[in-house]
């Protein structure tokens, strides 16, 4: 049983350039999260999808940032015209959803983006 | 609305001394309340979790924390620290509604003393 992964796992850019990170979930999850976690702080959420739906986002979330699970499978977050503010890792985690009940969240080992 | 505050961002033990993390969380519904930890460049690992069963609840690596509504804390605890307990340590909320977003505290660095 593979568990949530996501490439690349270091990300360095410069400001105004576009970058695109992949998230991989556990293949029978059914939700996919989206949270940023920078330096000194706990992750904050982003975005989350059910299947391919995007269910809700984030204020964090600004125009620059884009979330996709085409298949409701893997998901990309596309940042256009990077911040050196954007620098931060990027966390996804999955989970299954069955109506009712809460069940964990697996995450994956994380993006970090650093924005020169 | 729904936040987590943790008290100390920084906690320095002695190997075998008793562990305590201390977590305190606003919700306007009964929460779901989870302890992680995360190694240096990795992931977060969940530890335990209290989803309004039992108030007292047992997790992995011999950790255990208690839910006590009047006071809104979830305190991790471990009886005798062990080195590889080094990490950061992580407490979050979920509240309200079903799409079990978590809210996190700032997180308490574990350091573990030989």
């Amino acid at each position: 049983d593979t568990g949530v992964s996501q490439d690349p796992r270091h990300k360095i850019t410069k400001r105004g350039q576009n970058v695109t990170f992949r998230c991989d979930p556990i293949s029978e999850h059914n939700r996919l999260y989206w949270y940023r976690q920078t330096l000194g702080q706990g992750p904050e959420f982003l975005t989350y999808f059910q299947n391919e739906a995007q269910l809700e986002k984030s204020r964090l979330l600004s125009d620059r940032f884009s979330a996709e699970r085409p298949k409701g499978s893997f998901s990309t977050l596309e940042i256009q015209r990077t911040e050196q503010g954007d620098s931060a890792m990027y966390l996804c985690a999955s989970s299954s959803w069955t109506g009712g009940a809460y069940n964990e969240q697996f995450f994956g080992p994380g993006t970090r983006l650093t924005v020169l | 609305a729904q936040s987590v505050t943790q008290l100390g961002s920084h906690v320095s033990v002695s190997e075998g001394a008793l562990v305590l993390l201390r977590c305190n969380y606003s919700s306007s519904v009964p929460p779901y309340l989870f302890w992680y930890v995360q190694y240096p460049n990795q992931g977060l690992q969940l530890l335990l979790k209290y989803t309004s069963a039992a108030t007292l609840v047992k997790g992995i690596n011999g950790f255990e924390a208690e839910f006590k509504k009047s006071e809104t804390s979830f305190h991790l605890t471990k009886p005798s620290a062990h080195m590889s307990d080094a990490a950061e340590y992580f407490c979050a909320v979920s509240s309200g509604g079903s799409n079990y977003k978590l809210t996190f505290g700032k997180g308490t660095l574990l350091t573990v003393n030989p």
